[in-house]
């Protein structure tokens, strides 16, 4: 039962939007920073974001991460059938003092 | 490049013991944090632990303190995870990662492994 909680689904056509919203709470996101990993298919997963807002070097800029209060959002612009994989927030819980993951995302592109 | 290369699948039988590796290279083992990440078959991620090879200093999950250990040996860049008495609800893919961040709230993981597949059956 993780503390973060994402959509099980999201989906949208080629070339369109999505986001993902990732809710949690004062011990979590509201006081710590957001990251965001990428699970295609059978594969290990890969960060996209961190730092609430950051790309790594690689990362397009398609990707965009936000965080306001206890909610952080990634979006996708420009939705690639290469996007379709499992999207997961991360970040540090206080009171748990443990690192947690989100609920996860399926991205399907139609 | 920075790579983290894990060791292979895993059958095991229900109350056998089994240590899975991970080993680093292409940046300086001892100074970065490797986390380790459960995933059951078709199932999220969940955070098991960390260790700081540089002194051993290891942080698990309440979910996983006392099911788990995890250590690390610097001089070979290689972090593990053991059991000591397997459980059929161990059997999933482990995955390591490499922990950035300068405190805890900044912590992220940005290296992954290949992932090891344990079977307990």
């Amino acid at each position: 039962q993780s503390v973060l909680t994402q959509p099980p689904s999201v989906s949208a056509a080629p070339g369109q939007k999505v986001t993902i919203s990732c809710s949690g709470s004062s011990s979590n996101i509201g006081n710590n920073y957001v990251s965001w990993y990428q699970q295609l298919p059978g594969t290990a997963p890969t960060l996209l974001i961190y730092d609430n807002n950051q790309r790594p070097s690689g990362i397009p800029d398609r990707f965009s991460g936000s965080k306001s209060g206890t909610s952080a959002t990634l979006g996708i612009t420009g939705l690639q059938t290469g996007d379709e994989a499992d999207y997961y927030c991360g970040t540090w819980d206080s009171s748990l003092s443990a690192y947690v993951f989100g609920t996860g995302t399926k991205v399907t592109v139609l | 490049e920075v790579q983290l290369v894990q060791s292979g699948a895993e059958v095991q039988k229900p109350g056998e013991s089994l240590k899975i590796s991970c080993k680093g290279s292409g940046y300086s083992f001892p100074n970065y944090w490797i986390g380790w990440v459960r995933q059951m078959p078709g199932k999220g991620l969940e955070w098991m632990g960390i260790i700081y090879p540089g002194d051993s200093e290891t942080r698990y999950s309440p979910s996983f303190q006392g099911q788990v250990t995890i250590s690390a040996d610097k001089s070979i860049s290689t972090a593990y995870l053991q059991w000591s008495s397997l459980k059929a609800s161990d059997t999933a893919m482990y995955y390591c990662a490499r922990g950035r961040g300068s405190r805890w709230n900044y912590l992220f993981f940005d290296y992954w492994g290949q992932g090891t597949l344990v079977t307990v059956s």
